[in-house]
């Protein structure tokens, strides 16, 4: 089976920008999960879907949206970019919350 | 609220010494699960722990689940250059609703 795939790998932005960023599951899974990583707050939740349906969302400013397709893949946004938005974006999939997460290598994002 | 933390947040050992990562939540957990990640990589699945003072064994690494499932354990015996990484804690609930809680794990590094 692939693995959890994202698109793009790196990713160099300006401030004000707004940014997608994909993520494709494993095949079967439902359940995709997004996670930002940065050195000072460490791997933090942005939001879970499961069938189309965000169904969790973590304590981030609505800047930051997200969606699911019918075939499970997932796309985030992040519009009118800042500084502090540079961070490794991981994605994770599931058969369900409480299942194994699989992450996908991340997208490095980078806002100057 | 519900809350975990994670300590140490750094551990520095040499190599051969064992090394022990505790997790302790506020409320009981459904079930725990602990991940690694290696430097610039991303989070890998270790176990999931589901009943109460539940042990687990891999090669070096020995997992706990307490028997009033508020806390777990990671200790891993004579540690090696390839444990170097960070280890994370994720607590569960119960139900569909929650956020996944990764925080900012403990970071071990293991000197030759």
């Amino acid at each position: 089976k692939a693995g959890v795939t994202q698109t793009p790998r790196y990713l160099i932005k300006t401030r004000g920008q707004q940014v997608t960023l994909s993520c494709s599951p494993i095949s079967g899974h439902r359940s995709v999960s997004w996670y930002q990583q940065t050195p000072g707050q460490g791997l933090q939740f942005l939001f879970e879907y499961f069938s189309e349906t965000q169904r969790n969302k973590g304590n981030f400013p609505g800047r930051f949206s997200g969606r699911q397709f019918s075939n499970s893949r997932s796309e985030m946004n992040v519009s009118t970019l800042e500084l502090g938005d540079s961070a490794l974006y991981l994605c994770a999939s599931s058969l369900g919350k409480e299942n194994e997460q699989f992450f996908g290598p991340g997208t490095r994002l980078t806002v100057l | 609220g519900q809350q975990v933390m994670q300590i140490p947040q750094y551990q520095h050992v040499q190599e051969g010494e064992d090394f022990t990562t505790y997790c302790n939540s506020s409320t009981t957990l459904s079930n725990i699960q602990w991940y690694k990640q290696r430097p610039g990589g991303h989070p890998v699945f270790l176990i999931q722990l589901v009943k109460s003072g539940e042990v687990k064994k891999q090669k070096r690494l020995t997992f706990q689940f307490g028997e009033a499932k508020k806390n777990s354990s990671l200790h891993i015996t004579a540690t090696q250059t390839t444990d170097v990484g960070t280890y994370f804690c994720v607590p569960f609930y119960g139900g569909s609703q929650g956020n996944l809680i990764f925080g900012k794990g403990t970071k071990l590094s293991v000197k030759p």
